[in-house]
C-alpha cells in the first residue's frame, strides 16, 4: 500500500504569496490532518478534514485553508504568506480519526521557505 | 490548555546504553498517549499508542509506560544502536468534535554513536 504523499517536497515563495500544498492519504483512509512544524512552536495542529469537511481547527490565523475532495486528497492553501510561515508541513492520514486507536500515518512533508 | 513537555531536549550516548526518554503533561484528561520517531527531513513514524487505561506498550526494544495522573510518560528504550539516532516526539490527545486531536512535546534529539 503506498503511503501517504505530498506535493511539493520543497517550496520557496516570497512574503505576500499564496501558495497551495497538496496531500494523497492512504487508499482508504478518510481522514486527513495538517500540522505546521517549526523549529521555534514545534508541531501544531492546523486542521483535520473527514468527507470532505473540516471538523477540527487549531490556533491559526484565517490565512491558512483547506479543504478535502471527494477522493479523499487535501489540499491547503496559506495566503498572503509572511516569513514567520516558513516550516515543514505536514500531512497525516487516518482510517477515521474517530477511533480512540486510530494511529495517523505522516507524509514526508513540504518544506515552504517564506523570502 | 495542554502543554506537553519533553526532557532531556538532546541526548548523546554511546551504542549499547539502555535510555529513558521523558514526557510530562498538564491536563491529565487524555485520551491515548503516543510516541512518534522522526527522522531528519522527513515525518513522524508511529512507535507505541498507550491508552489511557494502560499502563505500558512494548514493542521490540521499546516499552512506553504511562502514569495518567501524574502527566507522565517514559520511553525506555534497550540497547541502543546507531539506527535509533533521531527526534522522539509524544502526543497528548483529546476529543474534540468527533475526533481525537493531538498536542505534541518538542522533542527529544537522540543521537546515539558507535
Amino acid at each position: 500500500k503506498a503511503g501517504v504523499t505530498q506535493t511539493p517536497r520543497y517550496l520557496i515563495k516570497t512574503r505576500g504569496q499564496q501558495v497551495t500544498l497538496s496531500c494523497s492519504p492512504i487508499s482508504g483512509h478518510r481522514s486527513v490532518s495538517w500540522y505546521q512544524q517549526t523549529p521555534g512552536q514545534g508541531l501544531q495542529f492546523l486542521f483535520e478534514y473527514f468527507s470532505e469537511t473540516q471538523r477540527n481547527k487549531g490556533n491559526f490565523p484565517g490565512r491558512f485553508s483547506g479543504r478535502q475532495f471527494s477522493n479523499s486528497r487535501s489540499e491547503m492553501n496559506v495566503s498572503t504568506l509572511e516569513l514567520g510561515d516558513s516550516a515543514l508541513y505536514l500531512c497525516a492520514s487516518s482510517p477515521s480519526g474517530t477511533g480512540v486507536t486510530d494511529t495517523q500515518y505522516f507524509g514526508p512533508g513540504t518544506r515552504l521557505t517564506v523570502l | 490548555k495542554q502543554e506537553v513537555t519533553q526532557i532531556p531536549a538532546a541526548l548523546s550516548v554511546p551504542e549499547g546504553e539502555n535510555l529513558v526518554l521523558n514526557c510530562s503533561f498538564t491536563d491529565s484528561a487524555i485520551y491515548n498517549l503516543q510516541w512518534f520517531r522522526q527522522d531528519p527531513g522527513k515525518g513522524l513514524t508511529s512507535l507505541l499508542l498507550i491508552q489511557s487505561s494502560q499502563r505500558e506498550q512494548t514493542s521490540g526494544r521499546l516499552n512506553a509506560s504511562l502514569d495518567k495522573s501524574s502527566g507522565r510518560s517514559t520511553l525506555y528504550i534497550a540497547a541502543s544502536q546507531p539506527g535509533d539516532s533521531a527526534t522522539y516526539l509524544c502526543a497528548v490527545r483529546r476529543y474534540s468534535g468527533g475526533s481525537y486531536i493531538p498536542t505534541f512535546g518538542r522533542g527529544t534529539s537522540l543521537i546515539v554513536h558507535p
